[in-house]
């Protein structure tokens, strides 16, 4: 299956200051990425979608200030967290969807541990 | 306003057994269901999906069965072994490659 790599898988950051996490598709173009976040033991909240070279689309409720989407290239899409806070640690997975194969399968990454300290 | 609602919230087997998940969901634009599988602190993998112009789809020991008219799809996972314990997701979208809407999740624990 096709491959979503995520960067970094784990980071500690302090209060404050901004964090970024690449999310990569291996072999195959992604023409949608979506960013997620999900708290221990619970479900994936989305929180934007995002299209090459287009302005990212959050879900509601979601700042999209703090919360910066970039999807500069078919490959790659960053989020950066901006200002963390203590609350904004969380588990954050990227999933992205491209022709990989048929039916535009989505593939996710391994998440990456943000804690904010 | 959970639109894909997933029972049980968790789910204890015994090894050789048979783990069931069901989901139902409310919105009739969804036009694909996979499932995921999530290990701790690893993001979610497709295991199977489906359309609903089938009503069931079997790959291994997953098999999926897809109720359309009560809006309802279900996982089975036939002899359960220790390696398939896990959280599953249900999800749903308006087509593939679209945005997933998830179900709450099932932690299944396999019991040797």
């Amino acid at each position: 299956g096709a491959v979503v790599s995520q960067h970094p898988s784990r980071v500690i950051c302090k209060s404050g200051t901004s964090v970024k996490i690449e999310c990569r598709s291996l072999d195959f173009q992604a023409t949608t990425m979506f960013w997620y976040r999900q708290f221990p033991k619970q479900s994936l909240m989305l929180m934007a979608t995002s299209n090459e070279g287009s302005k990212a689309t959050y879900e509601q409720g979601v700042e999209k200030d703090k919360f910066l989407i970039n999807h500069a290239s078919l490959t790659l899409s960053t989020l950066t967290v901006t200002s963390a806070h203590p609350e904004d640690s969380s588990f954050y997975i990227c999933s992205a969807s491209g022709a990989a194969d048929s039916g535009n399968t989505i593939y996710f990454g391994e998440g990456s541990w943000l804690t904010v300290v | 306003q959970q639109q894909v609602k997933q029972s049980p919230q968790s789910l204890i087997v015994q090894k050789g057994g048979i783990s069931i998940i069901n989901c139902a969901y409310e919105n009739t634009a969804f036009d694909y269901f996979p499932w995921y599988q999530q290990f701790p602190g690893k993001g979610p993998a497709l295991l199977i999906a489906i359309r609903p112009d089938v009503s069931e789809k079997k790959e291994g020991r997953f098999t999926i069965s897809f109720n359309k008219s009560a809006k309802q799809f279900s996982l089975h996972i036939m002899d359960s072994q220790p390696g398939d314990s896990a959280t599953y997701f249900c999800a749903a979208s308006g087509a593939a490659g679209n945005k997933l809407t998830f179900g709450g999740g099932t932690r299944v624990l396999v019991k040797p």
